[in-house]
């Protein structure tokens, strides 16, 4: 199995504070990695798809970069709204993986 | 828009197996791929497996011996039966699409293992 990793595990910040998020896979995973954001009560809602591509309808603050094992998910502007906790997830090879998540909240 | 919704029981008592059925909209289950990922506090986001080509499965090998999952096309529709069930497996269940998920899931259901 592929194993992912976060960091941090949780992070505070200030309204308008750049936000960054890092994911590592234990081995290459190419560009096949989503970024979710989930809100309590929620299901996932996908962020970004094959490490780079904003979601349809996602807010142009988000954004991620990285392959083969690391990627990061940047929140260019921290809002309020954003108060979550964000995962990874590796789709190279089943079973299909998760990273533990970042929980952001405000400062 | 395609739309997905679990369906079925919230307790389950121990040993029992658990059914779950998701009822799919805005497309086909007789394309693309199906997937049940299941949430707990204590084991996070977990991969259960996926139904494609109308019958194709791949489980979590973690869970390979317990599961099956099933697909009904004339209902537009897919299960999930997981036998053996224990306290561990007390979890949020969600139906989802695509090969590599994504964008399409399901609001999720709760199923909760107690006598």
């Amino acid at each position: 199995d592929i194993q992912m990793t976060q960091s941090p595990s949780s992070l505070s910040a200030s309204v308008g504070d750049r936000v960054t998020i890092t994911c590592r896979a234990s081995h290459s995973i190419a560009s096949y990695l989503n970024w979710y954001q989930q809100k309590p009560g929620k299901a996932p809602k996908v962020l970004i798809f094959a490490a780079t591509n904003l979601q349809s309808g996602v807010p142009s603050r988000f954004s991620g970069s990285g392959s083969g094992t690391d990627f990061t998910l940047t929140i260019s502007s921290l809002q309020p709204e954003d108060l979550a906790t964000y995962y990874c997830q590796q789709g190279y090879s089943t079973p299909l993986t998760f990273g533990p998540g970042t929980k952001v909240d405000l400062k | 828009q395609v739309q997905l919704q679990e369906s079925g029981p919230g307790l389950v008592k121990p040993s029992e197996t658990l059914s779950l059925t998701c009822s799919v909209s805005g497309g086909s289950v007789s394309t693309n791929y199906w997937n049940w990922i299941r949430q707990s506090p204590n084991k996070g986001l977990e991969w259960i497996g996926f139904i494609y080509d109308t019958g194709s499965t791949v489980y979590n090998p973690s869970l390979k011996s317990r599961v099956t999952i099933s697909v009904d096309m004339s209902k537009n529709q897919f299960s999930l039966r997981l036998n053996s069930m224990t306290a561990a497996d007390t979890a949020v269940y969600y139906c989802a699409r695509g090969q590599q998920l994504g964008r399409y899931w399901g609001q999720g259901i709760l199923v909760t293992v107690s006598s």
